[in-house]
């Protein structure tokens, strides 16, 4: 069935330093892949979203390319601040399965000034 | 545009009652899903509607878990005879009804059982 393995964490990262966050999945079908983020307190938001092989999602300074020979989506971002600090999730759709969502187990991050 | 409200975001019960929630889609999306979260986990898919009807229940945990679409509009999740382990954060999503749309995410309701 489908599914997506996650990086585990916790992650702890200084403030500018270069973030990935591996993802990867098993899915039947052509899946939709995405990434949301969880902020203490608050719920779950989109951060970015790829439809297809070879598709990049991009959103406030964080990419993830759907590599669908890797079966892969990492999560990246170049610098980050200490407002990036938050749980992320990444998650399939797969039509197949009428587009529930497969989500995998999050990725704590916390970035230290 | 308010986005998905969910009602009540806290819930303490005794072992042995029941509980609902309730959630309120964004106005235009026809689709509404409804997942469960524990410490430490990703949401776990239990059930979703088009419109009024429910299109997949099979994965709702158990016989005492069922929800309502009645009008197509809100939508409530009952959990009858609360155990312990029901103790979680639920979920409520919508969205469009086109292929693999983006998923939008109510607050949620955190569920303690006693």
């Amino acid at each position: 069935g489908d599914s997506v393995t996650q990086m585990e964490g916790p992650v702890t990262l200084s403030e500018e330093a270069f973030l990935t966050i591996n993802c990867t999945y098993t899915a039947t079908g052509y899946p939709s892949l995405f990434w949301y983020v969880q902020y203490p307190g608050e719920g779950l938001q989109l951060l970015l979203k790829a439809t297809k092989a070879d598709d990049k999602g991009s959103n406030k300074g964080f990419e993830a390319t759907y590599r669908k020979e890797t079966t892969s989506f990492h999560l990246e971002k170049g610098s980050v601040q200490v407002s990036d600090s938050a749980v992320y999730f990444c998650a399939l759709s797969d039509q197949g399965t009428g587009n529930q969502f497969y989500f995998g187990t999050g990725t704590s991050l916390t970035v230290i000034p | 545009d308010t986005g998905v409200s969910q009602d009540p975001r806290h819930k303490i019960t005794k072992r042995g009652q029941n509980v609902t929630f309730r959630c309120d889609p964004i106005s235009e999306h026809n689709r509404l899903y409804w997942y469960r979260q524990t410490l430490g986990q990703g949401p776990e898919f239990l059930t979703y509607f088009q419109n009024e009807a429910q299109l997949e229940k099979s994965r709702l945990l158990s016989d005492r878990f069922s929800a309502e679409r009645p009008k197509g509009s809100f939508s409530t999740l009952e959990i009858q005879r609360t155990e312990q382990g029901d103790s979680a954060m639920y979920l409520c999503a919508s969205s469009l009804s086109q292929s693999q749309e983006t998923q939008y995410f109510g607050p949620g309701t955190r569920l303690l059982v006693l």
